[in-house]
């Protein structure tokens, strides 16, 4: 069992540019969730997966931002014409099956700069 | 309004002594209750979870839930120099989807 890796674990764009983080999850895993966290804060939760399934995107996710995960393993986070609002700790999760009781396991999350 | 409220200290605690933390909760129908360390710089890591009222205890950690009064606390005995980090309460959605506080940070000084 690896864990759940995150790539890249930084990232620094110029505002305008595009931004695409990658997430692998621990094997077996059904559930993926994305959550960003800046400073001072507890992360915030954007959207997660059952499977290749996204089942919830917060409200707060604009349309700038999408997420995939093609074959229900990997997931994609990708940012759209970066603002400077936009720099955060993005947090991948998993977690092995639905249920109410959800433990989630954290990768070491990707760090974006936008300058 | 915020779901999950902790204090955000710091919660200065003498090495040795019990910490304790602190964190209300607004949606009655959470079932799950999750504590989370986290070091600086680092991911949250999961510490301790509780889903039915009363204790839990875990080595020098104690989750205690009170579903009556939306609150859930951690104790943390015998807090070591490697305690200090920022602690994260969570509530599962009835979805299953965990909503975090904003954490309070422990430091403990030897």
């Amino acid at each position: 069992d690896t864990g759940v890796s995150q790539n890249p674990r930084h990232k620094i764009t110029k505002r305008g540019q595009n931004v695409t983080f990658r997430c692998d999850p621990i094997s077996e895993h059904n559930r993926l969730y994305w959550y960003r966290q800046t400073l001072g804060q507890g992360p915030e939760f954007l959207t997660y997966f059952q499977n290749e399934a996204q089942l919830e995107k917060s409200r707060l996710l604009s349309d700038r931002f999408s997420a995939e995960r093609p074959k229900g393993s990997f997931s994609t986070l990708e940012i759209q014409r970066t603002e400077q609002g936009d720099s955060a700790m993005y947090l991948c999760a998993s977690s092995p099956e639905p249920s109410t009781n959800e433990k989630l396991f954290f990768g070491s999350g990707t760090q974006l700069s936008v300058l | 309004q915020k779901e999950v409220e902790q204090n955000s200290g710091p919660l200065s605690v003498p090495e040795g002594a019990i910490a304790s933390l602190n964190c209300t909760y607004s949606d009655r129908g959470s079932q799950s209750f999750f504590w989370y360390r986290q070091y600086s710089g680092k991911s949250p890591e999961l510490i301790m979870f509780i889903y039915s009222n009363g204790d839990k205890e875990d080595g020098r950690f104690t989750a205690q839930l009170n579903k009556a009064s939306q609150y859930v606390s951690l104790l943390i005995r015998d807090s070591q120099p490697s305690d200090s980090a920022t602690y994260l309460c969570a509530v599962s959605d009835s979805w299953g989807k965990l909503q975090f506080g904003a954490g309070t940070q422990v430091v403990v000084t030897p």
